[in-house]
């Protein structure tokens, strides 16, 4: 399986930039596709769908969310933080079956 | 606008059976493969199953092989989870959520439904 490793915790200041990294253990990418998804979830909420092939926003989703990165690192940036985006965030990929999540990133306020 | 709803949790013995049903509405149920994705207490995501749009196909995590079963019925627009031979190791919040086979991201969730297996 794909295992994929994210920082369990991430603090940062309203208004600074938040940088959530994401790394798999083999490459996610086929040619130029990266198969590599984030997703954020709040307390007692269902995930929601942020960003798909790396860079790319889900419908609804705000421009300061934006992602990066290909093969084996990959990255989700909020510029600005705000505070309703203090929650958990998900890295999940699917190169390869079983598709797998990393284990979570939790944005705090400092 | 997608929903999905689900339902059918609850506390259940070790060794004894669950079935959940999830509700879709707002989109053409058929075109999509459909999933199930859980989360323990406190832990993080994980794909259970999934099964293609006319359920001709079915795919399961190593773990769950043999004892849980997935299936649909497009006319009802629902999905379903057969579990068996539940494990404490299966206690968590269960999610109904769209799928596809071209490496696409799961995009709309259900709200989850709670599976404690506990004696």
């Amino acid at each position: 399986d794909i295992v994929l490793t994210q920082s369990p915790v991430l603090a940062v200041s309203l208004g600074q930039r938040a940088t959530i990294s994401c790394r798999a253990s083999q490459s996610v990418s086929i040619s130029s596709i990266n198969l590599m998804h984030w997703y954020q979830q709040k307390p007692g909420q269902q995930p929601k769908l942020l960003m798909y092939r790396a860079s790319n926003l889900a419908s609804g989703i705000p421009a300061r969310f934006s992602g990066s990165g290909s093969g084996t690192d990959f990255t989700l940036t909020i510029d600005p933080v705000q505070a309703d985006d203090i929650a958990a965030y998900y890295c999940q990929q699917s190169r390869e079956s079983p598709r797998t999540f990393g284990g979570g990133t939790k944005l705090e306020l400092k | 606008e997608v929903q999905l709803v689900e339902s059918g949790g609850g506390l259940v013995q070790p060794g004894r059976s669950l079935k959940l049903s999830c509700a879709a509405s707002g989109f053409t149920f058929s075109d999509y493969y459909m999933a199930w994705v859980r989360q323990a207490p406190t832990k993080g995501l994980e794909w259970v199953a999934s099964i293609s749009y006319d359920g001709g196909s079915t795919y399961y995590r190593d773990s769950v092989k043999g004892r849980f079963s997935i299936s649909r019925d497009n006319a009802k627009s629902s999905l379903y989870l057969q579990m068996d031979s539940l494990r404490s190791e299966d206690t968590a919040t269960y999610y109904c959520t769209t799928d596809r086979d071209d490496g696409t991201p799961f995009a709309y969730w259900g709200q989850g439904t709670l599976v404690t297996v506990s004696s």
